[in-house]
């Protein structure tokens, strides 16, 4: 099955700054991949996600990129706000077949540091 | 706009107890899940649902639980007899469709087993 590593686990920003975070995935036959941001004790939400025919997606101050042939994927924030302090998951799906269910990777906590 | 539903937001029950955990998805889905999220951990995939049954099922959804969409709007997860083990954050997801449309989470059931 699918497998989705994420890289880092933690990361600290100075307000401004840009964030990265690394994602790379096992199954070949995965096409859709999207981010999700956690606040605490909240649910999940889709902030920006990407299909394997783009290489690169971008809305306002976050951005996806995606290297199908490296198998990985990562995340941009520019200018980062405290706001953005949260858990970032990334995630993979084969969007054949009939499932559409999503592996993720064990999550970046990300804090923006006024 | 349409929302997933969960209720309730928190349950404790001692080990051994049976617990349903309740979801409405959004009206016009056709695909449902279920994932949990022990405290700290990424978020994991337990059973989807398609067409009045189930269409995968992981490891971690075993005997003791069991998925029921009664009535064309609830979405129900049961386990049987919980485990202490069984105490974590568990979250109902839908999709319209499949392929790369958006899954859209509720806001979780917080079960802790004593």
């Amino acid at each position: 099955g699918e497998n989705v590593e994420q890289h880092p686990s933690t990361l600290s920003v100075q307000e401004g700054d840009s964030a990265v975070i690394k994602c790379t995935y096992s199954d070949s036959a995965s096409n859709y991949f999207p981010w999700y941001k956690q606040e605490l004790g909240k649910r999940p939400q889709l902030i920006i996600d990407i299909r394997s025919n783009v290489g690169e997606k971008k809305d306002q101050r976050i951005a996806v990129t995606l290297n199908k042939t490296a198998k990985h994927f990562s995340l941009h924030i520019t200018e980062t706000q405290p706001e953005d302090s949260a858990v970032y998951f990334c995630a993979a799906r084969y969007s054949g077949g009939s499932n559409y269910k999503l592996t993720f990777g064990k999550g970046t906590l990300l804090t923006v540091n006024p | 706009e349409p929302e997933v539903t969960q209720t309730p937001s928190h349950q404790v029950t001692q080990m051994g107890q049976e617990v349903i955990l309740r979801c409405v998805p959004i009206s016009n889905h056709l695909y449902f899940y279920w994932y949990r999220q022990i405290l700290g951990q990424k978020v994991e995939f337990l059973v989807s649902f398609y067409n009045n049954e189930i269409s995968e099922k992981s490891e971690i959804f075993d005997d003791q639980f069991s998925v029921e969409r009664p009535d064309g709007s609830n979405f129900t997860l049961k386990i049987r007899s919980t485990k202490l083990e069984d105490s974590a954050m568990y979250f109902c997801a839908s999709i319209r469709r499949g392929g790369v449309e958006t899954q859209y989470f509720g806001p979780g059931t917080r079960l802790l087993v004593l």
